[in-house]
């Protein structure tokens, strides 16, 4: 049923460098939210967007932001990296108008040395 | 502040016992719950939302207003229910209604032969 995608798998960089994230979201969904979960932990909500636009924020720096595309693709973007930066990134696409209906990628697993 | 709990990390019982995972919750405002669980090596996906009243693999949740609580529970467990569930609220969202998702920190069921 869920047709989201994420790349890659598995990142490893080192502290103040940048790094892209990617996900692909299926026909339909015209939300995709990013989701930040440290091990051990539940997932943390970093950002949605809706329309191309951001559409509500969670606790974080500016330093992480996105991009939503048409195509129903999107990015997440960190700069400079931290340590603590290091956790399994979860994008999940949605319908709006529809709450709560968001459907989960499989992650990109972050480590910054 | 909008915040999910789940106070046990592990929850292990024996085939065919009663299962209840416990999730409480602190949201000012009429919340919307949600279980997700997480199959070993799969992504996370929608278990059931409190709205829908549903029973889904023989699990339901009652939402609970006046103990702020959303229990997960299930008659009798089997081992294929072994996996991690949260439990998210829905904090409400921009113009999507979509609303980014709180979670909880998860609780790992492990069911024994």
């Amino acid at each position: 049923e869920t047709g989201v995608t994420q790349s890659p798998t598995h990142l490893i960089k080192t502290r103040g460098q940048q790094v892209t994230l990617r996900c692909s979201s299926q026909s339909g969904h015209n939300t995709v939210s990013w989701y930040q979960q440290a091990l051990g932990q539940g997932p943390q909500f970093i950002f949605q967007y809706y329309r191309e636009e951001e559409n509500g924020r969670g606790n974080f720096p500016p330093r992480f932001s996105g991009l939503q595309f048409p195509n129903y693709s999107s990015e997440l973007n960190v700069n400079a990296l931290e340590l603590d930066d290091s956790a399994l990134y979860l994008c999940a696409g949605g319908l709006a108008g529809v709450r709560e209906t968001q459907y989960f990628g499989p992650g990109t697993r972050l480590l910054v040395l | 502040a909008q915040r999910v709990t789940q106070p046990e990390k592990l929850l292990s019982v024996f085939k065919g016992a009663p299962v209840e995972l416990k999730c409480n919750y602190s949201y000012s405002g009429s919340p919307e719950l949600f279980w997700y669980v997480q199959y070993s090596r799969q992504r996370l996906q929608l278990l059931l939302r409190h709205i829908s009243r549903e029973s889904i693999k023989g699990f339901t949740a009652d939402l609970n207003k006046g103990e702020t609580s959303f229990h997960l529970k299930k008659p009798f467990a089997q081992e294929e229910d072994s996996a991690m569930y949260y439990c998210a609220l829905s904090g409400g969202g921009g113009s999507s209604n979509t609303g980014k998702l709180i979670f909880g920190q998860g609780t790992t069921l492990q069911v024994k032969p």
